[in-house]
């Protein structure tokens, strides 16, 4: 079985700060992760996604995010937060990257102006 | 990546009523996945989708309550049936391309 955690349901940082939001997961296999975006009243947006094939992936918007095997995490990081930032994002993780997703419960991002 | 549409995009339903729910993507896929995200929740998979075969089911959703029809590489459909308020959902498609799994717009039902 897989799974991810979020660690914090909510998270604010100033506007220019820098964003991270945590995800770790548990997989019995090589996962593929992947960070969702979703704007208030929207459909899920594609962030980035790990495939194996380099630890430090970037994404849309700035975001980037690190996978680290020995810590069993894929945290998402931008250097400086934008006020457009705001949004619901959340981590995911399935087998092969042909199957299924695993979300987690999702984190918040509130920018303060 | 893989442009998906759904059909209604929103809708307010009665108790004991069902809602069908159109999928349709712009290109050929072999599996097509069903999500639910609850108001405030994330997103849980319903089943799994692929053409010519019966829909795969998650625990706790069964296919009397959420009967799929998947009748070909680029369509589907998901029935909510004998809604209740607890179904107000937003019921989402996705589909697994060269990019990732690309989702759609999503349907955001509301049972009264």
């Amino acid at each position: 079985a897989q799974s991810v955690t979020q660690l914090g349901s909510h998270v604010s940082v100033s506007e220019g700060a820098l964003v991270l939001l945590r995800c770790n997961y548990s997989s019995s296999v090589p996962p593929y992760l992947f960070w969702y975006v979703q704007y208030p009243n929207q459909g899920l947006q594609l962030l980035l996604k790990y495939t194996s094939a380099a630890t430090l992936v970037k994404g849309i918007n700035g975001f980037e995010a690190e996978f680290k095997k020995s810590e069993t995490s894929f945290h998402l990081t931008k250097p400086s937060a934008h006020m457009s930032d705001a949004a619901e994002y959340f981590c995911a993780v399935s087998n092969f990257g042909n199957e299924k997703l695993t979300f987690g419960t999702g984190t918040r991002l509130t920018i303060i102006p | 990546s893989a442009v998906i549409s759904q059909k209604p995009s929103r809708d307010i339903c009665q108790r004991g009523t069902s809602l069908t729910i159109q999928c349709q993507v712009d290109s050929q896929v072999t599996m097509m996945f069903w999500y639910r995200q609850q108001p405030g929740q994330s997103l849980t998979l319903i089943a799994t989708a692929n053409q010519g075969s019966e829909a795969t089911y998650e625990s706790g959703f069964v296919i009397d309550k959420f009967p799929i029809s998947r009748p070909n590489l680029t369509f589907s459909t998901l029935t909510v049936s004998n809604m209740s308020p607890e179904d107000s959902s937003i019921y989402l498609c996705s589909v697994v391309d060269g990019q990732g799994s690309a989702f759609g717009p999503g349907t955001r039902l509301t049972v009264t």
